[in-house]
């Protein structure tokens, strides 16, 4: 079946490292994001990439970087930069060009310890 | 970036009890969604609304299109326990627009 697969489900992270979380879907869309949700805030756009090798900056870009070497594939690097990374990272994909909404991976929730 | 009026914030009702939420925008969309996500897990979609004035169900959900195109409702009949996560409404300006999301309705439901 298809879908969109987020990898790990639960990542631990000491201060000061980076970490690379992975968006992986086989869904042949062209279009992924990703978000960070934490309580009150509602789903606030990271980075998106619309074709590859090419992404954007969203809202909270800051401290994040991203690549799209693959259409299959958009990891998110969590760098010590990011002054609070400790929240519930979402991947969603889309085929462009159409309204059918995104679909969501099952998150990643990080932590700083 | 540009947010969706999602309300209200919460809900805390009981079993059995109908539910109604809405999202509100200054801007003009031309695709609504309602989503769904429970604990611990990413957004399912649950209803997608494409035209002005449309009425659509799933069950025992029920969301409208605003006739502005500025709002959108979703109605839950005979709330039951698993109905408990957090509802996001979603508006798209066209099919090479991203996503507006509100900031969601967390649901609680008493058995």
């Amino acid at each position: 079946d298809g879908g969109i697969t987020q990898s790990p489900k639960y990542l631990f992270r000491k201060e000061g490292q980076n970490v690379t979380l992975s968006c992986e879907q086989n869904l042949n869309h062209d279009a992924m994001y990703w978000y960070r949700q934490d309580p009150g805030q509602g789903l606030r756009l990271i980075y998106y990439s619309q074709i590859v090798n090419d992404f954007q900056k969203g809202d909270i870009a800051e401290g994040y970087s991203v690549s799209r070497e693959k259409k299959e594939s958009f990891p998110l690097t969590v760098t010590s930069a990011q002054k609070n990374p400790t929240a519930f990272y979402l991947c969603a994909s889309c085929r462009t060009g159409t309204n059918y909404g995104y679909t969501f991976g099952s998150g990643t929730r990080l932590t700083v310890v | 970036g540009q947010q969706l009026n999602q309300s209200p914030q919460s809900m805390f009702i009981q079993e059995g009890e109908d539910v109604s939420m809405n999202c509100t925008s200054s801007s003009i969309f031309n695709t609504w969604l309602w989503y769904k996500q429970e604990p611990g897990e990413g957004p399912v979609l649950l209803i997608a609304l494409y035209k002005a004035g449309e009425l659509t169900s799933n069950g025992r959900l029920t969301a409208q299109f605003g006739i502005t195109r500025k709002d959108s409702f979703l109605n839950i009949s005979a709330s039951i326990p698993s109905d408990v996560g957090i509802y996001f409404c979603a508006g798209q300006r066209g099919s090479n627009y991203k996503l507006t999301f509100g900031k969601g309705t967390l649901l609680t439901v008493n058995p």
